[in-house]
């Protein structure tokens, strides 16, 4: 079954420090999202993205974040500075449309701990 | 209000029983629900999707929904201790560009005991 891939499964970083946390999604998927949890917290939605821009993102989703799609394969989340309440499991899915109903896909997580 | 709210747990339920996990959520135009599963340090995992009164089944789970009263449970027969995990119900939300994103509940924790 085709699967979203994410890597790494488990970075460590120092405060202020730059992240690039990176997922290939499943290939004939249109949508691409990022989502994120805090150890013990709810599944947050971070951003959208289809047709190489954003669709929607949300308050968490500030100016230190940033997403890009630099092939056809790849899409990446970039933290510019991370910060200690950054430290989450950051999930990359994809949907093959956005229609009600369509199964979107999760990879298996990033692990980012910052310190 | 929360948009999804769910009882946390833990709810533990002997192996063989009925697990009853429920959900209520606060926009009433919500037109479709969603269950996960998600084991500890692992990635949500689509159970179940449902988006008309009344229930549906699938294999052991059956989802079961009341718009009127804004719930949607899902039910685990025949429990087994694979079944020991959060689950998560999470309702979709239209953003445009044909898109949609989910709002997640905390999760219920559900543990399974032989």
């Amino acid at each position: 079954e085709p699967e979203v891939t994410q890597t790494p499964s488990h970075q460590v970083t120092q405060m202020g420090q730059e992240v690039i946390l990176r997922c290939v999604p499943i290939s004939n998927h249109l949508y691409f999202y990022w989502y994120r949890q805090i150890l013990g917290q709810k599944v947050e939605f971070l951003v959208s993205f289809y047709n190489n821009e954003i669709s929607e993102k949300s308050e968490i989703f500030d100016d230190q974040f940033s997403v890009e799609r630099p092939d056809g394969s790849n899409f990446t989340l970039k933290i510019r500075s991370t910060k200690l309440e950054d430290s989450a499991m950051y999930f990359c899915a994809s949907s093959e449309s956005g229609r009600t109903g369509n199964t979107i896909y999760f990879g298996e997580g990033s692990w980012l701990t910052v310190v | 209000q929360k948009e999804v709210e769910q009882n946390s747990g833990p709810l533990s339920v002997p192996e063989g029983a009925i697990a009853s996990l429920n959900c209520t959520y606060s926009d009433r135009g919500s037109q479709s629900f969603f269950w996960y599963r998600q084991y500890s340090g692992k990635s949500p995992e689509l159970i179940m999707f449902i988006y008309s009164n009344g229930d549906k089944e699938d294999g052991r789970f059956t989802a079961q929904l009341n718009k009127a009263s804004q719930y949607v449970s899902l039910l685990i027969r025949d429990s087994q201790p694979s079944d020991s995990a959060t689950y998560l119900c999470a309702v979709p939300r239209f953003i445009g560009f044909g898109n949609e994103k989910l709002t997640f509940g905390t999760g219920t924790r559900l543990t399974i005991i032989p």
